[in-house]
């Protein structure tokens, strides 16, 4: 079965940096994207990007640009996102996503989401 | 960037009710909306892509319709686990997320 597992709850600072992973199991990883969404506390999803697995290929959100960089490992097949400069509305719990190959679209398979608190 | 305005943003409704959330895009999608139900401390679950296509296991009383830049989700008849927040997602062009209707309980 299709599992996303993330990487475990992280405290920063403001200006400092975080890289989430999310190990994927259970489907061919380089035939899929992954995307990454977040839900800051008592707001909305905000879609942050998506990376091609198959090819390396990125969509990041305007908003975030310049901040964030999203790679996979094929090997280990997982997924990584790191944001940089982390500002205290950078504060929520972030989400990875199987999402589709060529470019991002609908997900179906979910992580189990990982808190970012972003505090002095 | 494709903004995707949702109504209303809260909903009361009772157990039994039909039930309807519209998303309105800021430019033409096509058909390239989905709908998530989202409730607290868990992951977003997929409920309909391509505007009406439901995912598999979803029950049949949600439905999802429209086309270019106005679209609906209806719930029949509301069951006592739809009391969720819902939301629309663009993927016409890389993707935006509307704003959210949360449905609670009258």
């Amino acid at each position: 079965q299709v599992q996303l597992v993330q990487s475990g709850a992280e405290v920063k600072k403001p200006g400092a940096s975080v890289k989430v992973s999310c190990k994927a199991s259970g489907y061919t990883f380089s035939s899929y994207g992954v995307s990454w969404v977040r839900q800051a506390p008592g707001q909305g999803l905000e879609w942050m990007g998506w990376i091609s697995a198959h090819n390396g290929n990125t969509n990041y959100a305007q908003s975030l640009q310049g901040r964030v960089t999203m790679t996979t490992d094929t090997s280990t097949t997982t997924a990584y996102m790191e944001l940089r400069n982390l500002r205290s509305d950078d504060t929520a719990v972030y989400y990875c996503a199987v999402d589709c190959r060529d470019s991002p679209c609908y997900t179906g398979y979910w992580g189990q989401g990982t808190l970012v608190t972003v505090s002095p | 960037d494709i903004q995707m305005t949702q109504s209303p943003s809260t909903l009361s409704a009772s157990v039994g009710d039909r039930v309807t959330i519209t998303c309105r895009a800021s430019q033409s999608i096509s058909t390239w909306l989905a709908w998530y139900q989202k409730k607290p401390g868990k992951a977003p679950k997929l409920l309909i892509y391509k505007v009406s296509n439901l995912e598999s296991g979803v029950p049949s009383r949600f439905s999802g319709s429209g086309s270019g830049t106005e679209f609906t989700l209806t719930i029949s008849s509301l069951q006592p686990d739809d009391f969720a927040t819902y939301f629309c997602q663009q993927y016409n062009s890389y993707s935006t997320f509307g704003g959210g209707t949360k449905v609670e309980i009258k």
